[in-house]
């Protein structure tokens, strides 16, 4: 399967800690692009990083991205309850005309 | 100002019956999309068109067929529903391909 896959499928930390949560992937990219989606809503946007880009910040967030081991992370600093969502890597791969999404890492913030 | 709407947001019906689902978005992007998400989350590529153009009609039943009137605007129309319809369905659109995509709120679909 080409789709990302993100590791862990479950986190639930305490408000203050870090998350990490990691994509990783088999096919070439140009990009890739991480989403949050909130219970019942639709997904967010939150940071896009090109294949020949490592790190990007946004924020609280951080993405790393190593094409040589095809993988990315994604760091949400100092989380909180509001941080409680699905989070999904989603890769721009080929000519353009698709987005492989991952499966998601429910993230959990406990107050 | 919501900057991608569709509606209804939530839709019941029975199966063998014909809906519609409206999007519109006011960003002045080119391309727009329907995504289905299934109870796994799992988000898949319905249509996209660019531009009022379809570029990308994955594999699905031709009982949905997409229209475009214009650039703001993507309605989905499923014919004939059945219960495996049954589903999230997401319109987003997006200035670029494939990036940055901004997500309607979704239509909970119930087929009973």
């Amino acid at each position: 399967s080409q789709q990302g896959e993100e590791d862990p499928q479950a986190l639930s930390i305490q408000e203050g800690e870090n998350a990490t949560m990691n994509c990783s992937y088999k096919t070439s990219i140009n990009n890739l692009q991480w989403y949050r989606q909130n219970s019942g809503r639709g997904l967010v946007h939150l940071i896009l990083i090109r294949s020949n880009e490592r790190e990007k910040h946004s924020g609280r967030l951080r993405v790393t991205l190593d094409t040589s081991k095809k993988s990315s992370s994604l760091l949400i600093t100092a989380s909180r309850a509001a941080d409680t969502a699905s989070y999904f890597c989603a890769l721009n791969a080929g000519n353009n005309r698709k987005l492989i999404w991952g499966l998601g890492t429910s993230l959990a913030v406990n107050p | 100002d919501t900057a991608v709407s569709q509606t209804p947001k939530y839709l019941v019906t029975q199966m063998g019956n014909d809906k519609s689902i409206k999007c519109e978005q006011n960003l002045g992007h080119d391309t727009m999309y329907w995504y289905k998400q299934d109870s796994k989350k799992f988000l898949k590529i319905m249509f996209s068109y660019n531009n009022k153009e379809l570029i990308i009609n994955e594999t699905v039943p031709n009982r949905f067929s997409p229209k475009s009137p214009d650039k703001a605007h993507l309605n989905l129309h499923i014919n004939s529903l059945e219960l495996g319809d049954s589903a999230v369905y997401f319109c987003a659109s997006s200035q670029e391909p494939f990036e940055k995509l901004f997500f309607g709120s979704g239509t909970q679909l119930s087929v009973l």
